[in-house]
């Protein structure tokens, strides 16, 4: 089974900061996910990574599959950032995902 | 479109009760997940289902029985539930198996087992 291991699990900054979460696992990979659950609960996808680098808005990520590891770069934080990001990576068998196995979590909290 | 559905939103069972989540998607997607979701732990994968009338066991299924008789609903069982299922349980669904594709999810269902 992938490990998937997260850092850090909480972060606090000031309005403005250029955030950064770090994802690593330990089986190689053919796609990672970037997930983020809002304070009520809710869970949205954010990116799937293959290869390189993908930019949504002030969400950077990016993945280096030969050391697997993965980071998420918010630019120009805002309150609104503040939710709960997970990184995820497919469980794999028989030549495809059955489900996610998923990290711990970073709590991110912008402060105005 | 809803999307994923999940009924219903918060529960409160007592030891040894029985319960039926319902888990319903409208984008007609082959592939459906159970997770539960608890502090401290990432989600884990509980049951899934390939397809209308399969299903398979993922990383944590005891205790929970699944069932996807119409391709658009998903249930999860529990017969006899226990504390230690108290839980946030979250329901997704996907197009299809392949790695890179979008899993979706429900809002998730709040359960307190005493």
């Amino acid at each position: 089974k992938n490990e998937v291991e997260q850092s850090p699990q909480n972060l606090t900054a000031q309005e403005g900061e250029f955030i950064t979460i770090n994802c690593s696992y330990s089986v190689g990979i053919s796609a990672l996910h970037w997930l983020q659950q809002h304070p009520g609960g809710g869970i949205v996808s954010l990116f799937m990574l293959s290869s390189g680098k993908k930019k949504h808005g002030r969400l950077i990520a990016t993945i280096n599959i030969q050391e697997k590891h993965s980071s998420l770069h918010i630019t120009a934080s805002h309150p609104r950032d503040s939710a709960v990001y997970i990184c995820a990576v497919p469980q794999y068998s028989g030549g495809g995902a059955d489900g996610l196995t998923f990290g711990k979590g970073t709590h991110l909290i912008i402060q105005p | 479109n809803a999307g994923v559905t999940q009924t219903p939103k918060f529960r409160v069972l007592k030891t040894g009760q029985s319960m039926t989540l319902l888990c319903a998607q409208d984008m007609n997607h082959e592939y459906m997940y159970w997770y539960r979701q608890d502090p401290g732990m990432g989600l884990r994968l509980i049951h899934y289902s390939v397809g209308e009338g399969t299903t398979a066991k993922g990383e944590v299924p005891d205790g929970y029985n699944v069932s996807r008789l119409k391709k658009q609903n998903f249930l999860l069982g529990l017969e006899s539930a226990a504390p230690s299922q108290t839980s946030v349980y979250f329901c997704a669904s996907s197009r299809n198996r392949d790695t890179k594709e979008t899993q979706y999810f429900g809002p998730g269902t709040r359960l307190l087992v005493l």
